[in-house]
């Protein structure tokens, strides 16, 4: 299977401030890469897709980047409802995998 | 209002079986594939398994391959996870998800069924 991997797996930061998630793929999977937020208590929610594209109704201070083994999700201006876990997911093989997740917490 | 409701969660013992339901509303169901995704409790996601718009393929992670079957009732908009010999390491939230094809990410997600497999 392929293995997704997150860094940080963790960061404090503060309302205003330019987040940076990255998730690196075991092999190649082109830009078949996709982004998820969750909060706790809730089920994931879809940001990204293929890459880059912004799911709709998604906030456009979320966005992705990469390609092939190495992806990047940028919150541009971090606001109180971002404070959550967020997860890549590979979509190139018929078993997806997810990265560990990252949590994003107060400063 | 388009969504998805999974049912059928609880306690069972080990080597016992549970099935999971996954009603859609709001949209056309038998267009899409969906998938089943659980979470551990305080771990990451894990994606278990989906099913085809007819039916006709369905595709497992290697560690429930045997033991759990998936299923799609068109006419009544659902979906069904029959779980056979469960095994404490199954014990999650499970949810299901609409699988959009071709980029194969999940768009829409149910809030979940929490499944405890104890003795």
């Amino acid at each position: 299977d392929i293995q997704m991997t997150q860094s940080p797996s963790s960061l404090s930061a503060s309302v205003g401030d330019r987040v940076t998630i990255t998730c690196r793929a075991s092999q190649s999977i082109y830009s078949n890469l996709n982004w998820y937020q969750q909060k706790p208590g809730k089920a994931p929610m879809l940001l990204i897709y293929a890459a880059s594209r912004l799911q709709s109704g998604v906030p456009s201070r979320f966005s992705g980047s990469g390609s092939g083994t190495d992806f990047t999700l940028t919150i541009s201006s971090l606001q109180p409802e971002d404070f959550a876990m967020y997860f890549c997911q590979q979509s190139y093989s018929t078993v997806r995998t997810f990265g560990q997740g990252t949590k994003v917490d107060i400063k | 209002e388009v969504q998805l409701a999974e049912s059928g969660g609880g306690l069972v013992q080990p080597g016992g079986s549970l099935r999971l339901s996954c009603a859609a509303s709001g949209f056309t169901f038998s267009n899409y594939w969906i998938s089943w995704v659980r979470q551990a409790p305080g771990k990451g996601l894990e994606w278990v398994a989906n099913i085809k718009h007819d039916g006709s393929e369905k595709y497992f992670v290697d560690s429930v391959k045997g033991r759990f079957t998936l299923s799609r009732d068109n006419p009544k908009n659902s979906v069904y996870l029959q779980m056979d010999s469960l095994r404490a390491e199954d014990t999650a939230v499970y949810y299901c998800a609409r699988d959009m094809w071709p980029n194969w990410y999940f768009d829409l997600w149910g809030r979940g069924t929490l499944v405890t497999v104890s003795s």
